[in-house]
């Protein structure tokens, strides 16, 4: 069973436009991260975001965290054809030693 | 290496035989992570070593499924008996520390299609 859920499942946007992805869970969390999977390979860690902290930047990356609602966004601003991808939220839970992925959002970006 | 390698990069077993799947962790990474992943789904936790000890295996599907990591290094997972359902993406991670706070390092995964 998977604790995360990404919405949407789905995106396509143009190259230059902003993506956002959105992830909710069920639990309480220690963490939150956010992982990019290329087609045919593993998954690459973009950012991590802890329990007591509300927001990260990484580069283009912009994670936002709401413990209150159980929810994360990933934004990706001035996207590019190479960010075409799956991203893939994980949590990991107090005393627990394992992440629990979602599902992922298939994001493709178009030249 | 530089990164986590997993061997075979693909297997295709038939029904009933068993596999082994093996994996090198980045070097000194305490922590080491199966995971399985269906085709359009996100990883599914099997099992983690901490070194050589197996501290969490409430993922593994069934008693056909065994995982080692004997000297803290390398580990396998072995599947005996393989069904039709195994088929999947197996995803190998390390972690530097024992905590959760650290990102997981992936290796590029064995696909094994069972025939």
């Amino acid at each position: 069973s998977q604790q995360g859920e990404e919405d949407p499942q789905a995106l396509s946007i143009q190259e230059g436009e902003n993506a956002t992805m959105n992830c909710s869970y069920k639990t309480s969390i220690n963490n939150l991260q956010w992982y990019r999977q290329n087609s045919g390979r593993g998954l690459v860690h973009l950012i991590l975001i802890r329990s007591n902290e509300r927001e990260k930047h990484s580069g283009r990356l912009r994670v936002t965290l709401d413990t209150s609602k159980k929810s994360s966004s990933l934004l990706i601003t001035a996207s590019r054809a190479a960010d075409t991808a799956s991203y893939f939220c994980a949590t990991s839970e107090p005393n627990a030693g394992k992440s629990t992925f979602g599902d992922g959002t298939t994001l493709t970006v178009k030249p | 290496g530089a990164g986590v390698s997993q061997s075979p990069r693909y297997k295709v077993a038939k029904r009933g035989q068993d596999v082994a799947l093996r994996c090198d962790p980045i070097s000194g990474h305490v922590s080491l992570f199966w995971y399985q992943q269906a085709l359009g789904q996100g990883p599914e936790f099997l099992t983690y070593f901490q070194n050589e000890a197996q501290l969490d295996k409430s993922g593994l599907p069934s008693d056909r499924f065994f995982a080692e990591r004997p000297e803290g290094s390398v580990s396998t997972l072995k599947i005996q008996r393989t069904q039709q359902e195994d088929s999947a993406v197996y995803l190998c991670a390390s972690s530097p520390t024992g905590t959760v706070n650290s990102p997981l390092h992936f290796g590029n995964g064995t696909r094994l299609t069972v025939t």
